[in-house]
């Protein structure tokens, strides 16, 4: 069954430094998103991305954070200047619409800790 | 007004038991409706998606109510492994999926 993957399973950081956090949506998926969860509340959209712009994105997801498609599989969130709040899984999706189902689907996430 | 909202439980219930959770959502716009299921510190996973008719998914059922943006999911006969968080999650049409906070569900033996 085709997944969502994502990498790294574990990222540790220092305050201030920049990391790049990886995804790999579904082949034939058009949307792609990122989402995080601070530990014990609850998921929060950050962004949506199609036809290789952003189509949504919400307040958290501010000058700190990018997000890239560099090539034909990856897509990528990039948070510059990491802060102690920063701290969160970091989970990315993707859907496809056009198959007629709305369902957008979840990697396994990459937990993020700025130290 | 919080856009999706849960009562976050916890509901414990006994094997066996039917347990029922409940959403509300303040779009009257939103366009799809869906329950993931959450394992504590693993990805959201599709459990089902809600149809105006209701759908059932073997013990499973949905119930949507766009009159009064309501959403629902009943477990019947629960099992151990269906301990978890049930989100309620929206789209709004923008591809932009909203959760809920997340009902925690622990099933006693």
């Amino acid at each position: 069954e085709p997944e969502v993957t994502q990498t790294p399973s574990h990222q540790v950081t220092q305050m201030g430094q920049e990391v790049i956090l990886r995804c790999v949506p579904i082949s034939n998926h058009l949307y792609f998103y990122w989402y995080r969860q601070i530990l014990g509340q609850k998921v929060e959209f950050l962004v949506s991305f199609y036809n290789n712009e952003i189509s949504e994105k919400s307040e958290i997801f501010d000058d700190q954070f990018s997000v890239e498609r560099p090539d034909g599989s990856n897509f990528t969130l990039k948070i510059r200047s990491t802060k102690l709040e920063d701290s969160a899984m970091y989970f990315c999706a993707s859907s496809n619409p056009g198959q007629g189902s709305t369902e957008a689907f979840f990697g396994q996430g990459t937990r993020l800790t700025v130290v | 007004r919080k856009e999706v909202e849960q009562d976050p439980g916890p509901f414990n219930v006994p094997e066996g038991a039917t347990v029922a959770f409940n959403c509300t959502y303040s779009n009257s716009a939103s366009q799809s409706f869906f329950w993931y299921r959450q394992d504590c510190r693993k990805e959201p996973k599709l459990l089902m998606s809600v149809y105006s008719s209701g759908n059932e998914d073997g013990r499973f059922t949905a119930q949507l109510n766009r009159a009064s943006q309501y959403i629902s999911l009943l477990i019947r006969d629960s099992k151990l492994s269906d301990s978890a968080t049930y989100l309620c999650v929206v789209n709004e049409g923008t591809y932009k999926y909203i959760f809920g906070t997340g009902t925690r569900l622990k099933v006693l033996a």
